[in-house]
């Protein structure tokens, strides 16, 4: 099985944009969540899709937005792009029924200049 | 907030010593204690896991010492390698597809 695969891998940015991010989770696999990742904060959770729903939501502002298809693909919005949102952004899938194994994609590290 | 605390930060270890990185949480609700393994370039990558139900679970190298009491977990690695450097993150959930609460992570350097 192909892994969770994220694009772009990389992008840059100036602030005031707006950035859309791809996921495609495993297949088969319906929940996706989105990470933050920054060398001060570590792992910081945004939110999770499972079934073109949003299941849980972190503390992040509304710029920050998601959404999830019917094929389970989901994308990350970032409106009006500020320095401080420069960081490694991960997508995670999770396999069917209750798990609470997660399956990273390599991340899209995103720089805001 | 952070509810799952973690240290050290950074560990410098010989080849073959022992390497031991710690978290606490603050939820009780947790049921669920996985630890992932993050190389340079990559995604963390699900290395071992526990439930609060047994005390240690080792595989290979690797074993996780959980105290349900002091509601504390710990990662042990044992004959460190230097391919086993890399940032190593506890994490914590709790049920009914509660999200995950990460640790700030180890970036652990394991030295020849």
């Amino acid at each position: 099985k192909a892994g969770v695969t994220q694009t772009p891998r990389y992008l840059i940015k100036t602030r005031g944009q707006q950035v859309t991010l791809s996921c495609s989770p495993i297949s088969g696999h319906r929940s996706v969540s989105w990470y933050q990742q920054t060398p001060g904060q570590g792992l910081q959770f945004l939110f999770e899709y499972f079934s073109e729903t949003q299941r849980n939501k972190g503390n992040f502002p509304g710029r920050f937005s998601g959404r999830q298809f019917s094929n389970s693909r989901s994308e990350m919005n970032v409106s009006t792009l500020e320095l401080g949102d420069s960081a490694l952004y991960l997508c995670a899938s999770r396999s069917p029924g209750y798990t609470d194994t997660q399956y990273f994609g390599p991340g899209t590290r995103l720089t805001v200049l | 907030q952070q509810q799952v605390k973690q240290s050290p930060q950074s560990l410098i270890v010989q080849k073959g010593g022992i390497s031991i990185i710690n978290c606490a949480y603050e939820n009780t609700a947790f049921d669920y204690f996985p630890w992932y393994q993050q190389f340079p370039g990559k995604g963390p990558a699900l290395l071992i896991a526990i439930r609060p139900d047994v005390s240690e679970k080792k595989e290979g190298r690797f074993t996780i010492s959980f105290n349900k009491s002091a509601k504390q977990f710990s990662l042990h690695i044992m004959d460190s390698q230097p391919g086993d450097s890399a940032t190593y993150f506890c994490a914590a959930s709790g049920g009914g597809y509660q999200k995950v609460t990460f640790g700030i992570g180890t970036k652990l350097q394991v030295i020849p």
